[in-house]
């Protein structure tokens, strides 16, 4: 199974802020790629699938990049509520049907 | 909005017990799967089920691991002869089968073999 690589962090972002993390992954022939939000010790929760025109729900974008092999998550004016780990997941297609995930980027939102 | 819904929230077990986690996926989803995650590390996918077998499996899904579908609402997974290393969050997932791929997570059974 191939590999999914995320900055682990923390990133300290003060309230208002914009934060953007990227996610690289090995695999050229994967196909679909998502993110997820992931509270302390609950399920990761869908907070989008990135589409290759790249997509925007609300204070979050997200892109991919095909040639270099990321996706990215932008957040802008970052909430308290934000602060979690966010979690990078591709489907690599071909057969498999599992998500491969990364460990996830650890967001911290700072009044 | 329909869940996933998985039961017990926490499960304890003594080494070289079985254990059965359950699941009851979203109701008009046709695509099942485990994953799990050890504390710290991240999630890694099981096993997915479609129509009734098994469609992929990871090299962590062993022989000491099996899914069913006993009935038409609940998914579970067993383990036969739980180790110490079993010990983590198992979440189940389903999608729809038509469409994005998109996959939804229950809540989790947090194991501990002790």
């Amino acid at each position: 199974r191939k590999e999914v690589e995320q900055d682990p962090g923390p990133f300290n972002v003060p309230e208002g802020a914009t934060v953007a993390f990227n996610c690289t992954y090995s695999n050229s022939a994967s196909q679909s790629f998502f993110w997820y939000r992931q509270d302390c010790r609950k399920e990761p929760k869908l907070l989008m699938s990135v589409y290759s025109s790249g997509n925007e729900d609300g204070r979050f974008t997200a892109q991919l990049n095909r040639a270099s092999q990321y996706i990215s998550l932008l957040i802008r004016d970052s909430k308290l509520s934000d602060s979690a780990t966010y979690l990078c997941a591709v489907h690599s297609g071909g057969g498999a049907d599992g998500l491969t995930f990364g460990k996830g980027t650890h967001l911290i939102i700072q009044p | 909005e329909p869940e996933v819904t998985q039961t017990p929230s926490h499960q304890v077990t003594q080494m070289g017990q079985e254990v059965i986690l359950r699941c009851v996926p979203i109701s008009n989803h046709l695509y099942f799967y485990w994953y799990r995650q050890i504390l710290g590390q991240k999630v890694e996918f099981l096993v997915s089920f479609y129509n009734n077998e098994i469609s992929e499996k990871s090299e962590i899904f062993d022989d000491q691991f099996s899914v069913e579908r006993p009935d038409g609402s609940n998914f579970t997974l067993k383990i036969r002869s739980t180790k110490l290393e079993d010990s983590a969050m198992y979440f189940c997932a389903s999608r729809a089968g038509t469409g994005p791929y998109e996959q939804y997570f229950g809540p989790g059974t947090r194991l501990t073999v002790t």
